[in-house]
């Protein structure tokens, strides 16, 4: 089975300042990994994820996020945050199970953006 | 236009209660998904319908009955509600059940057993 470990469960930073967000994962097959936001009383929204290619994958919003196949990592980065950043920001892992995909969640990391 | 939405956003009830909770989705999809987000926000799947089909059932007590009337719905009646239930709960879909097609969630029934 898959799992997903998010290392920090609160990462609080000052506006303007570098962020990362760290996940590893454990997976004996194909590799799908995705990193969703969920801004307060709201549900997941996709922010970026890898299937294959490019190691490194972007988002619209300025995050990125570097699949490391050797140290088992996809790692969210921003340069520069701002106070709209705060959510709570899940890595995931896609599963497939009889042809059916189901994504296998960490434990989320609270971004909270300090003025 | 909203694409997945759930009805009702908050449901409160007492233990021992039978309720349901609504999903629909306007993005033409063919997979839907109920999720299961506890008070540490821990996001578990529940089950998947493909084609109104059940094609992922998690280990969930069989007092949770997930029924798909077409491909745009997706609802789950819970018995005999527990205090272990209070959580939200996201609807989710996608196009096809690969990992290519992104879910797609709804804004949560967030249900409260008193």
């Amino acid at each position: 089975a898959q799992s997903v470990t998010q290392l920090d469960s609160q990462v609080p930073v000052f506006e303007e300042a570098p962020v990362e967000l760290r996940c590893n994962y454990s997976s004996s097959v194909s590799v799908y990994l995705f990193w969703y936001v969920q801004y307060p009383n709201q549900g997941l929204q996709l922010l970026l994820k890898y299937l294959s290619g490019s190691t490194l994958v972007e988002s619209i919003n300025g995050f990125e996020a570097e699949f490391n196949k050797s140290q088992t990592s996809f790692h969210l980065r921003k340069p520069s945050v701002h106070i709209s950043d705060t959510a709570e920001y899940f890595c995931a892992v896609s599963e497939i199970i009889q042809g059916a995909q189901k994504l296998v969640f960490g434990q989320g990391t609270r971004l909270t953006i300090n003025p | 236009d909203t694409a997945v939405s759930q009805t009702p956003k908050y449901l409160v009830t007492q233990m021992g209660n039978d309720k349901s909770i609504k999903c629909e989705q306007n993005l033409g999809h063919d997979t839907m998904y109920w999720y299961k987000q506890d008070s540490k926000k821990f996001l578990k799947i529940m089950f998947s319908y493909n084609n109104k089909e059940l094609i992922i059932n998690e280990t969930v007590p069989n007092r949770f009955s997930p029924k798909s009337p077409d491909k745009a719905h997706l609802n789950l009646h819970i018995n005999s509600l527990e205090l272990g239930d209070s959580a939200v709960y996201f609807c989710a879909s996608s196009q096809g059940t690969g990992p290519r097609g992104a879910q797609h969630f709804g804004d949560g029934t967030r249900l409260s057993i008193l």
